[in-house]
């Protein structure tokens, strides 16, 4: 089955960049559409990012001038980059594959790396 | 943006019963609505999609209902598992979805 695993530096200070890689498994990363979900502790969840298998990405409005998502279809690797973080910022960041086109859900979800933004 | 509010924040309910969690759109989402459950230190788990079509591998004692604003998740004899965080999330407005505030579902 698919399995997702991200990865990152854990500790990133303030106005610095963000970078992360989700490892995807059971499945080839350019023949499906992918997320980015962040959530902080003790908080809800909020949507980051898209990239569909087409390329198209799509963004959260209130993110969209600091963050982008790519693919490395080598290594079968999803990546997001947050430029410019602040302090409200840490969050555990999660991957997921997005199911259903232009009306879907996020299924199945990544384990999670904690971001603390810290300096 | 369409705001989705659930409730109850918090759900006591004791085990074998039922608990019925509600999510309420601020605007129609149509029958776009997914609920996700969370453990504590888990991912989310897709559970219910399209309000009423089941995750493979959720239990049917997991059921979902409603359209246009109002939509609840019914989880029937509950059992020790269940006892965990769940979220609503729409994607009617695509490509921007947001997820509800969550509903914790505790031991009574």
């Amino acid at each position: 089955q698919v399995q997702l695993q991200e990865s990152g530096p854990g500790l990133v200070k303030p106005s610095e960049t963000l970078s992360l890689t989700c490892t995807v498994s059971g499945d080839s990363i350019s023949s499906s559409d992918w997320s980015w979900i962040r959530q902080p502790p003790g908080k809800g969840l909020e949507w980051v990012a898209d990239l569909y298998s087409s390329g198209t990405t799509y963004y959260n409005p209130s993110l969209q001038s600091r963050v982008s998502i790519s693919v490395d279809t080598s290594k079968n690797q999803l990546s997001l980059k947050l430029r410019s973080v602040t302090a409200a910022e840490t969050a555990m960041y999660y991957c997921a594959r997005w199911i259903g086109g232009p009306a879907g859900w996020f299924d199945p979800w990544g384990q999670g790396t904690l971001v603390t933004v810290s300096s | 943006e369409i705001v989705l509010t659930q409730s109850p924040a918090t759900l006591s309910v004791s085990p074998g019963e039922t608990a019925t969690l509600s999510c309420r759109a601020s605007l129609s989402v149509s029958t776009h609505l997914a609920w996700y459950q969370q453990k504590p230190g888990q991912a989310p788990r897709l559970l219910i999609f399209d309000t009423s079509s089941r995750a493979s591998g959720v239990p049917a004692r997991f059921s979902g209902s409603g359209s246009e604003t109002d939509f609840t998740l019914t989880i029937s004899s509950l059992q020790s598992e269940d006892f965990a965080v769940y979220y609503c999330q729409h994607y009617n407005n695509w490509p921007v979805y947001t997820f509800g505030q969550g509903t914790k579902l505790e031991i009574k």
